[in-house]
């Protein structure tokens, strides 16, 4: 069955950390893979999506993501994290047959100073 | 317009009534989507519509849920007889095409709750 799995439910980074969120996904097709973000009361926002190519893809905000075939991952990635990134983070996979996103149930990101 | 519209922002209802939420997609986006997200967690599929094909509705919890759009505009999706577990926000989505490589644009949502 297609899924996708957020391991961490609530992270704490301090401000000017890095950050690591972690994703991963079953899929029977090649997949193409994306990263939202859920503020307070907002809508989702993309971040950054993968679909062939170059395995590390940026996007914006000064996030990135890496795409590891061989183990079922597209983690994200911020060098230093800002007090504005505190939010929710949602991964979730697609394909070129147009199939509806399955998205994971997030990561909710806390930043401390 | 230049972003997915929701209307309400927020309906409270009582137990047992009917609703009906609002979606305007992005113009020229074909496909629009359907998800429902309770308090703490992921977003769950409800259904998708693409053009002028059938919808998927794979994803509708029970018959008290439909949706309905007209063409490539507008789509309502209407909940009947609500109950509490009805409580959710209400996302929809559109994109130029199925598989899109754009991804989605979301709107705001509709935060429903029933009493």
């Amino acid at each position: 069955a297609q899924s996708v799995t957020q391991p961490d439910i609530h992270i704490t980074v301090s401000e000017g950390a890095s950050l690591e969120l972690r994703c991963n996904y079953s899929y029977g097709a090649t997949p193409y893979l994306f990263w939202y973000v859920q503020s307070p009361g907002q809508g989702l926002q993309l971040l950054l999506k993968y679909f062939s190519g170059d395995t590390l893809v940026q996007g914006i905000k000064g996030f990135e993501a890496e795409f590891k075939r061989s183990q079922s991952s597209f983690n994200l990635r911020k060098p230093s994290v800002h007090w504005s990134d505190a939010a929710e983070y949602f991964c979730a996979v697609g394909s070129q047959a147009g199939t509806a996103l399955i998205f994971g149930k997030g990561t909710t990101l806390s930043v401390s100073s | 317009g230049a972003g997915v519209s929701q209307s309400p922002s927020n309906k409270v209802t009582e137990k047992g009534k009917d609703v009906e939420l609002r979606c305007d997609p992005i113009s020229g986006h074909t496909a629009l989507y359907w998800y429902r997200q309770r308090l703490g967690q992921g977003l769950e599929f409800l259904i998708y519509f693409q053009g002028n094909s059938a919808p998927d509705k794979s994803g509708l919890p029970s018959d008290r849920f439909s949706a309905e759009r007209t063409g490539e505009s507008v789509s309502t999706l209407t909940i009947q007889r609500t109950q509490q577990e009805d409580s959710a926000v209400y996302l929809c989505a559109s994109s130029f095409k199925p598989g899109d490589r754009g991804g989605y644009t979301f709107g705001s949502g509709t935060r429903l709750t029933v009493v």
